[in-house]
């Protein structure tokens, strides 16, 4: 099945500790995103990358960071420096300027 | 600066029936714009998308749209709601300067039996 596929469903990050979500598709799709949802804000963009070795800031991008080293992979890692980590992440990606296509989710606790 | 609104944090409705969210958009000019639904835990699943053309866009589950650019709107509307319909709505856009899409805050709609 074509599809984005994020892991883990859960993590937990210990103060201090930098944490790595995955995102992989198989949609053949250049574009792909980083957005971080919390109750009553939507999502906000955290990164975006319209090809390979490239990638762009979103709106909250300090604390995060990024590679895109293959196509099919678009990894954030969420830092120590990012104090308020707790929220549900949502990777995505799309044709570019067609509609995005999303992943289930991981949910980040700060423990 | 780009932006999506939704006005509506909450709304209620009774099964069966109609059912309207709004969304307003901010840009220069006409966005790309999309409606997606999403269940509790769950990513988002787009219910339909406007590029341009008919201003009336039809999408899955019985959902419609209308685009209409003096009111800068692209409300949402389904004309009988079923109890499977309660989720949360986002209205999102995008230009082709950022490429990337803006969301609305999201709309969380009940259904009451």
């Amino acid at each position: 099945d074509g599809g984005i596929t994020q892991s883990p469903k859960y993590l937990f990050r210990k103060e201090g500790q930098n944490v790595t979500l995955s995102c992989e598709q198989n949609l053949n799709h250049d574009a792909m995103y980083w957005y971080r949802q919390d109750p009553g804000q939507g999502l906000r963009l955290i990164y975006y990358s319209q090809i390979v070795n490239d990638f762009q800031k979103g709106d909250i991008a300090e604390g995060y960071s990024v590679s895109r080293e293959k196509k099919e992979s678009f990894p954030l890692t969420v830092t120590s420096a990012q104090k308020n980590p707790t929220a549900f992440y949502l990777c995505a990606s799309s044709i570019i300027n067609r509609e995005a296509f999303f992943g289930q989710g991981t949910r980040l606790t700060v423990v | 600066a780009q932006s999506v609104t939704q006005p509506d944090i909450h709304i209620t409705v009774s099964e069966g029936a109609s059912l309207e969210l709004r969304c307003n958009y901010s840009y220069g000019a006409t966005p790309y714009l999309f409606w997606y639904v999403q269940s509790p835990g769950q990513g988002l699943q787009l219910l339909l998308k406007y590029f341009s053309g008919d201003t009336l866009v039809q999408g899955i589950k019985g959902f419609e749209a209308e685009f209409k650019r003096s009111q800068s709107s692209f409300n949402l509307r389904k004309p009988s709601v079923h109890w499977s319909d309660a989720a949360e709505y986002f209205c999102a856009a995008s230009d082709t300067g950022r490429r990337a899409l803006t969301f609305g805050s999201g709309t969380r709609l009940q259904v009451q039996p």
